[in-house]
Parts: C-alpha cells; sequence; structure tokens
C-alpha cells in the first residue's frame, strides 16, 4: 500500500531559526514529490516540486531534497518567519494508472517571536 | 485571477438531507478533484475527474457523488449526508501534467448534526 509518513508530527522553533522537516515514502512506481504549505482553515500551496532525476529544488527559504533512493526527502526552512507557522504537508503521486496522490499527515510549525 | 471557487464555505445540516458543495475553477484546468481533511488524517481523495464526463473514485468514494458536465464544474454531491462526513473539503484543479501544481479552493466546513 502507498503511504507518505511525515516527521515530526509538531515543531516549535524560535524566529529567524532553521528547521528540517522529514517525509519518507512507499509510493510505488513514483512520478513526482511535492512540499505544500497550509495555513489554517485554508487550501494548501505548492511550495516545491521534485522528479526522480531532481534532488533538490530551492522556493526562496524552503529547499526540499529528494532522495530516491532511500526514498526520503526533507524541506528545510532557513531564517524561519512568524508567516511560516503552517502544516507542511509532503504529497507523493504515481506514474502509473490512476491518478490518486498520496499525502502525508504533515507537520504542524509553530514560530515563536 | 487565476482560482478556484467552493460554495458555500460553510455549511450545518441534519441528517439525510441532500446537499451540494460547488466548484468551479477559471483556468481551463482538465483534472479537478475534491478531497476531505480530517483531524490526524491530513488530506484524502474523495474523486477525481480527468475531463468532461471522465470520473473516478479516490481513496474515500463511499456516501459521496459527483458530475462533470462542464470542464468548470466539478460540484460534489451528499445525497443523504451522515455525522461521519462532517469534514472540511477541498477542491482542486491542475492541468493533465503530473507535474503541474494543483490549485486548491478555499474549503468548504461541513457540519452534519
Amino acid at each position: 500500500k502507498n503511504q507518505v509518513e511525515q516527521s515530526p508530527q509538531s515543531l516549535i522553533i524560535l524566529e529567524g531559526k532553521n528547521c528540517t522537516l522529514q517525509c519518507n515514502y512507499t509510493v510505488s512506481p513514483f512520478s513526482n514529490l511535492r512540499w505544500y504549505k497550509q495555513d489554517t482553515g485554508r487550501g494548501p500551496v505548492s511550495l516545491t516540486i521534485m522528479t526522480f532525476s531532481e534532488n533538490t529544488k530551492s522556493n526562496g527559504r524552503y529547499t526540499a531534497t529528494l532522495d530516491a533512493d532511500t526514498k526520503q526527502s526533507s524541506l528545510h526552512i532557513t531564517a524561519s518567519q512568524l508567516s511560516d507557522s503552517a502544516s507542511y504537508i509532503c504529497v507523493v503521486t504515481t506514474s502509473g494508472g490512476s491518478y490518486i496522490p498520496t499525502f502525508g499527515r504533515g507537520t504542524s510549525l509553530i514560530v515563536h517571536p | 485571477e487565476a482560482q478556484v471557487t467552493q460554495n458555500p464555505r460553510y455549511l450545518i445540516t441534519v441528517t439525510g438531507k441532500k446537499l451540494t458543495v460547488t466548484c468551479s475553477q477559471n483556468m481551463n484546468h482538465e483534472y479537478m478533484s475534491w478531497y476531505r481533511q480530517d483531524p490526524g488524517l491530513g488530506l484524502r481523495q474523495i474523486y477525481y475527474s480527468m475531463n468532461v464526463e471522465v470520473t473516478d473514485k479516490g481513496d474515500v468514494p463511499e456516501g459521496y457523488k459527483v458530475s462533470r458536465k462542464e470542464k468548470r464544474n466539478f460540484p460534489l454531491i451528499l445525497e443523504s449526508p451522515s455525522p461521519n462526513q462532517t469534514s472540511l473539503y477541498f477542491c482542486a484543479s491542475s492541468s493533465h501534467d503530473r507535474r503541474a501544481e494543483q490549485y486548491f479552493g478555499p474549503g468548504t466546513r461541513l457540519t452534519v448534526t
């Protein structure tokens, strides 16, 4: 069964600090992996997308990495801001058959001043 | 402005009373989908549509119906809502490319008593 596991479940950091969120997946065959940011009560917004051949992708202070061999991804946030407080969701999509993405349960990040 | 709209945003209803949540996108996207989000479970796909008149079940289709008569609209129908369908619902759309960004609507918070 396709699964996406994220860790930690929640994280509290101080403003200005860096943090790294983890995503492990067992989805096969692999097409792409996305990271989304979801503010409370709002729809997810895409941060990065990576295919099999890409091992790093940046979007401002967000940098995602992908190791397709170990089926692991990370999202690194640099110099955190209060507005980074949100849930971060890892989503993996298959390359064959029906187009049903597999979502992780998300990591809830709180940035304190 | 490119967007996905959902209506209503909030709905409280009673068990068994049929309801429809509308979803519309103005980006000429072929692919549309519905998700529900519950605490601790993350986003789960209910139904998706690859194009007009083409719909398919996601992970949790029981108790839901959809239709895709026009490219821009993808309504979600609950024929006989039950309390276990109390949830936060999101509609999303994207182009056919599996790498394309998926745009999410603002969400509909449904409570079934």
